[in-house]
């Protein structure tokens, strides 16, 4: 039972563009969502997060949006960079819940890549 | 400041063999979590552990286990190894655990022959 789902395993973008990754969840306990970047060859990095209480959160270039009733998260990524190539990772938690839902929750993971 | 510290970043094995990985968090660091990568796989949680007691666990056999130290440092035991067990094996720190953001090391590649 895939309770994160990244239903794009690949996107390709151009520089300067802006990328958007997608991610859907299942499980109507999460009320805690990251998304992580990871290179080939080194453990993934903390992008983001956004509680259930806001819709949006931004952090320069990266912007989060949730959509609880959809149970859909999307990342923004503008503009994009050629740096930016890596595979994005979104996670997510139970923040208020004990048991199996305290612990994060990853999706397969999308591979982006940025063309100059 | 010293990020997550996982050895070794190589090893090879045999079925039936165990292995042993090991995990150094960041300081301050009480809580370390295991994941697994496999190719299509995502990343999928092996088990946390926080002030050397396990406190969540994934759907993994018995034949993964942990335990952390009173330094927070943490190992993961795999027993009689199978071939599906050829992985990425990630370690992750968080101050307190639960759904911080957490650190992760660049992992140990385990491959089985």
């Amino acid at each position: 039972d895939q309770q994160v789902k990244q239903n794009s395993p690949s996107l390709s973008v151009q520089e300067g563009r802006i990328s958007i990754l997608n991610c859907d969840y299942t499980n109507s306990m999460f009320d805690y969502f990251l998304w992580y970047k990871k290179y080939p060859a080194e453990g993934p990095t903390f992008l983001i997060s956004i509680s259930s209480i806001k819709d949006k959160n931004e952090d320069g270039r990266f912007t989060v949006f949730l959509n609880k009733s959809a149970k859909h998260l999307s990342l923004h990524i503008v503009p994009s960079q050629p740096g930016d190539s890596a595979v994005y990772f979104c996670a997510a938690s139970a923040t208020y819940t004990g048991g199996s839902n305290y612990k994060l929750t990853f999706g397969k993971g999308t591979l982006l890549t940025v063309n100059p | 400041k010293a990020g997550v510290t996982q050895t070794p970043r190589y090893l090879i094995k045999t079925r039936g063999q165990q292995v042993t990985l090991s995990c150094s968090p960041i300081s301050g660091h009480r809580s370390v979590s295991w994941y697994q990568q496999t190719p299509g796989q995502g990343l999928q949680f092996l088990f946390e552990y926080f002030s050397e007691t396990q406190r969540n666990k994934g759907n993994f056999p018995g034949r993964f286990s942990g335990r952390q130290f009173s330094n927070s440092r943490s190992e993961m035991n795999v027993s009689t190894l199978e071939l599906g067990d050829s992985a990425l094996y990630l370690c992750a720190s968080s101050k307190t655990g639960g759904s911080q953001p957490q650190h992760f090391g660049d992992g140990t590649r385990l491959s089985i022959l």
